[in-house]
């Protein structure tokens, strides 16, 4: 099954700035999903970032705050940009265990950002 | 969209009783249902799964059932261990493979 290495897995930013989180998935996979954990709370899916395309992005998140890449099929980049406090929050992506069988996800470690 | 419901959100049990975690899913057309643990600063982690062909599946200790009449499906965790202690998700997804997770249970299996 698919291996991803997600980094960094955490940082301290200051309002104001971005932060880019990279995912290298050992498999070439199709789709590979970006989600955002508050403390204590469900995953919320940011958006779905397809290789040769641009990302798709779910209600309440767009591009200008979360720029996404895809430039191959085994890597992509979250930006969060002009971070405010209440962007502090665990950021994952994901890919399918086994590409195109529709059987699961697998997560990335994470990345803990805390905005002060 | 799907929306899912999952209940209760917080389970207290023995070490060795059963717990039953129950969620509920609101498009007809979902046909994938997998459960996540995630352990404390941990990643997510699939531990069983379900299609809407197959009304029951177990694994070790654990087991799922789906009833698509009712839209709803379960996880079944049986003599706990301390070691079950975690968060878990229920999740739906249909034809696009792109699942709607459940709010989370935390359970708590006491020694």
């Amino acid at each position: 099954s698919a291996v991803i290495s997600q980094k960094p897995s955490r940082d301290i930013c200051q309002r104001g700035t971005s932060l880019t989180i990279q995912c290298q998935v050992d498999s070439q996979v199709t789709m590979m999903f970006w989600y955002r954990q508050q403390p204590g709370q469900s995953l919320t899916l940011i958006a779905t970032a397809n290789q040769g395309s641009e990302a798709t992005y779910e209600s309440g998140f767009v591009i200008d705050k979360f720029p996404i890449s895809r430039p191959n099929l085994t890597f992509s980049t979250l930006t969060v940009s002009n971070m405010s406090p209440e962007d502090s929050s665990i950021y994952l992506c994901s890919v399918e265990v086994l590409a195109g069988s529709g059987n699961g996800y697998t997560f990335g470690s994470g990345t803990r950002l805390t905005v002060v | 969209g799907e929306n899912v419901e999952q209940h209760p959100s917080t389970l207290s049990v023995q070490e060795g009783d059963s717990a039953v975690i129950k969620c509920t899913y609101s498009d007809s057309a979902s046909n994938y249902f997998p459960w996540y643990k995630q352990e404390l600063g941990k990643r997510p982690q699939l531990i069983i799964d379900i299609r809407s062909n197959v009304g029951e599946k177990k694994d070790q200790r654990i087991a799922v059932t789906l009833n698509k009449t009712a839209k709803h499906f379960s996880l079944h965790i049986t003599e706990t261990q301390p070691e079950d202690s975690a968060v878990y998700f229920c999740a739906a997804s249909g034809g696009s493979y792109i699942p709607t997770f459940g709010r989370g249970t935390s359970l708590i299996v006491h020694p």
